[in-house]
């Protein structure tokens, strides 16, 4: 069982915007980085946000990041079939002393 | 353009080590400041971080899985490996090689090869 928490699902017709969100405490979400990786079927992740907010190289800005608190947001603008996938958080646990990893979103794309 | 590659037996007997390999090309093993880390995925589950390695060879181990888990790396072969000792079906996953930064992101990863426990 994760230390965050995410939404099994999400779905939303395309166009759309939609939101995944990733919970924590002060441990990890609170104090730490958070990254994002997107998982296309059958595929490795692949890094989407670092550093809470940043993209790297490469990656569309319809995909962006924030951070309140214990949780974190994942947005993404403008949603197209290509953007099915699961969805993961991601971020380093100083009581666990580990990197730890939301359990993961599965958006659908109606 | 950076790669990583794993390598290593698809099939371990319960209660034996798996032994994978990650080869780095496209960049070397030593440059910058880079971890280079183990994560894996059992079937339809979430991930899971196994540990990392900085090119002096300090590591980091998941606290669960600590006690069967060494790292290591061979910098004149740009790569590093993952032994997991004492395996169960529990093990059974795509294990995934990646780099990481020293903020923890992992900026590139493996494909990933599925390793299954069975007899």
């Amino acid at each position: 069982q994760s230390v965050l928490t995410q939404p099994p699902s999400l779905s939303a017709a395309p166009g759309q915007r939609v939101t995944i969100s990733c919970s924590g405490g002060t441990s990890n979400i609170g104090t730490q980085y958070v990254s994002w990786y997107q998982q296309l079927p059958g595929t490795a992740p692949k890094l989407l946000i670092y550093e809470n907010n940043k993209r790297p190289s490469g990656i569309s800005d319809r995909f962006s990041g924030s951070k309140s608190g214990t949780s974190a947001t994942l947005g993404i603008t403008g949603l197209q079939t290509g953007d099915e996938a699961d969805y993961h958080c991601a971020t380093w646990d100083s009581s666990l002393s580990a990197h730890v990893f939301g359990p993961g979103t599965e958006v659908t794309v109606l | 353009q950076l790669q990583l590659h794993e390598s290593g037996p698809g099939l371990v007997r319960p209660s034996e080590t798996l032994s994978l390999t990650c080869n780095v090309s496209g960049g070397s093993i030593t440059s910058d400041n880079y971890y280079w880390g183990w994560i894996r995925q059992p079937p339809g589950k979430g991930l899971e971080w196994i540990g990392n390695i900085y090119d002096t060879g300090s590591t980091y181990y998941n606290p669960s899985l600590k006690s069967r888990v060494t790292i290591s790396v061979d910098t004149s072969e740009n790569h590093f490996s993952l032994r997991l000792s004492s395996v169960t079906a529990a093990d059974t996953a795509v294990y995934y090689c990646a780099r990481l930064s020293d903020w923890g992101e992992i900026q590139k990863w493996g494909q990933g090869t599925l390793v299954t426990v069975s007899s």
